[in-house]
């Protein structure tokens, strides 16, 4: 069974400090790795997508890179309006799942001025 | 705003009861995907439908039902409806059947007492 691992669950940074957040995934056959954003209340926000180790993708203050185990999104010198939940996903390769996408649990992620 | 449509934004419902969830996707895309979110289990995938036929189904209860209709927007029925059914639940779109992003609609919120 397809599993994503995030972590932290939480992280807490002061506006302008760089971190990294972490997706673990164990899957059979990849065919995708997403990232996504959701606000409280509201639907997630396609962010970036990886299908090839060593691929890297970036839009303004955040860049995403995969390996054959994990993924990582990095954020460069926050802002407040980068607080948000953070979700990872998975698609496989597999015959039956065609577009289904499994998510971990999330980061919250919060910043503070 | 992706440019997916759900409605209603908000039901409240007791239970034993049926609903229907409604889903409009982005013009153009032929794939509807329906997720339940719940703040212990995350984001689950249901069903997926494509072009009007049924593509992948997860771990959807007996309970629940789905259709995509010729013009592609798509209803979930929800039936004999119990308190653990209170989540958000999500629709989602893309172009083709599997390998593209997913963009989500606003949500429907589900309570039921």
């Amino acid at each position: 069974e397809d599993q994503v691992t995030q972590s932290p669950e939480a992280l807490r940074l002061q506006e302008g400090e760089s971190s990294s957040l972490n997706c673990s995934y164990t899957v059979s056959g990849l065919r995708g790795l997403f990232w996504y954003r959701q606000d409280p209340g509201k639907g997630p926000e396609f962010l970036f997508t990886l299908y090839s180790a060593g691929e890297e993708k970036e839009k303004e203050r955040l860049k995403a890179t995969l390996t054959k185990k994990e993924s990582f999104l990095h954020i460069t010198a926050p802002k407040p309006e980068d607080s948000a939940t953070y979700l990872c996903a998975v698609q496989a390769r597999s015959g039956t799942s065609y577009g289904k996408l499994t998510f971990g649990q999330g980061t919250i992620l919060t910043v503070h001025p | 705003d992706s440019g997916v449509t759900q409605t209603p934004k908000h039901l409240i419902t007791a239970t034993g009861q049926r609903v229907t969830l409604r889903c409009s996707p982005r013009s153009g895309d032929l794939s509807v995907y329906w997720y339940q979110q719940s703040l212990d289990q995350g984001l689950q995938f249901l069903i997926q439908y494509y072009n009007g036929e049924e593509r992948a189904k997860g771990n959807i209860l007996e309970r629940f039902s789905a259709q995509q209709f010729p013009d592609l927007h798509s209803e979930l029925n929800l039936s004999s409806l119990e308190l653990g059914d209170s989540a958000l639940y999500f629709c989602a779109s893309s172009v083709g059947a599997s390998s593209n992003e997913q963009f989500f609609g606003p949500g429907t919120r589900l309570t039921v007492l």
